[in-house]
């Protein structure tokens, strides 16, 4: 079975501008969360979504904006990227809103210049 | 809010020298507590998932363990290709928000 998959796996941006990036949950998968992983740090919390719905949002500003597509993939949009945007998004998936453990994907690693 | 603080930040052991990392947690409503494995440029690897105090939980040569305040990570007899960073997760109640501590950057030498 295919793991969950992230694309693209690397990106480099120029501050201002927007940034797509894309998650493909594992079969079977209803709910897909992001998060921000900085060097040196945990992964930080970004949205959760289950069902095509927003369940939950952490501390980032309103620039960071997410959506749940009918086949249960996502996309997370960054618009006006900054300097300290630069990071690995990770995007995981779980079959019963994390309760069961997430099964994360390998990363876009985002470079903004 | 939330708070996980993982400690030590970095370990280095010998092959076959045991040890264990620490996870200690402050949250509202406990309703799971993860441990993940993250190799340098990947994304983290699902090790366990701990419900309630008391629950242990084994696979190879890791045991993790669950008391109200904290968890442990044990690692025995540890081989160089246990060498990564090891995560600790809380997921609490109300939106399902996982927080995670900073990790333990574990390295074994042969």
């Amino acid at each position: 079975d295919a793991g969950v998959t992230q694309s693209p796996t690397h990106l480099i941006k120029t501050r201002g501008q927007h940034v797509t990036l894309r998650c493909s949950p594992i079969s079977g998968h209803k709910s897909v969360s992001w998060y921000q992983q900085v060097l040196g740090q945990g992964p930080q919390f970004i949205f959760q979504y289950y069902e095509k719905e927003e369940r939950g949002r952490g501390n980032f500003p309103d620039r960071f904006s997410a959506r749940q597509f009918p086949n249960y993939s996502s996309e997370l949009n960054v618009n006006a990227l900054l300097l300290g945007d630069s990071a690995l998004y990770l995007c995981a998936s779980s079959r019963l809103q994390g309760i069961d453990g997430y099964t994360f994907g390998s990363g876009t690693r985002l470079t903004v210049v | 809010e939330d708070q996980v603080t993982q400690s030590p930040e970095a370990l280095r052991l010998q092959e076959g020298e045991s040890s264990s990392l620490n996870c200690s947690y402050t949250v509202s409503g406990l309703r799971g507590l993860f441990w993940y494995r993250q190799d340098p440029g990947k994304g983290p690897e699902f090790l366990f998932t701990l419900y309630s105090a008391g629950e242990e939980k084994e696979k190879e040569r890791l045991k993790a363990t669950l008391t109200k305040k904290e968890s442990f990570l044990h690692i025995t007899a540890p081989k160089p290709e246990d060498s990564a960073t090891y995560l600790c997760a809380v997921l609490s109640g109300g939106y399902q928000k996982v927080t995670f501590g900073i990790g333990t950057k574990l390295q074994v030498i042969p």
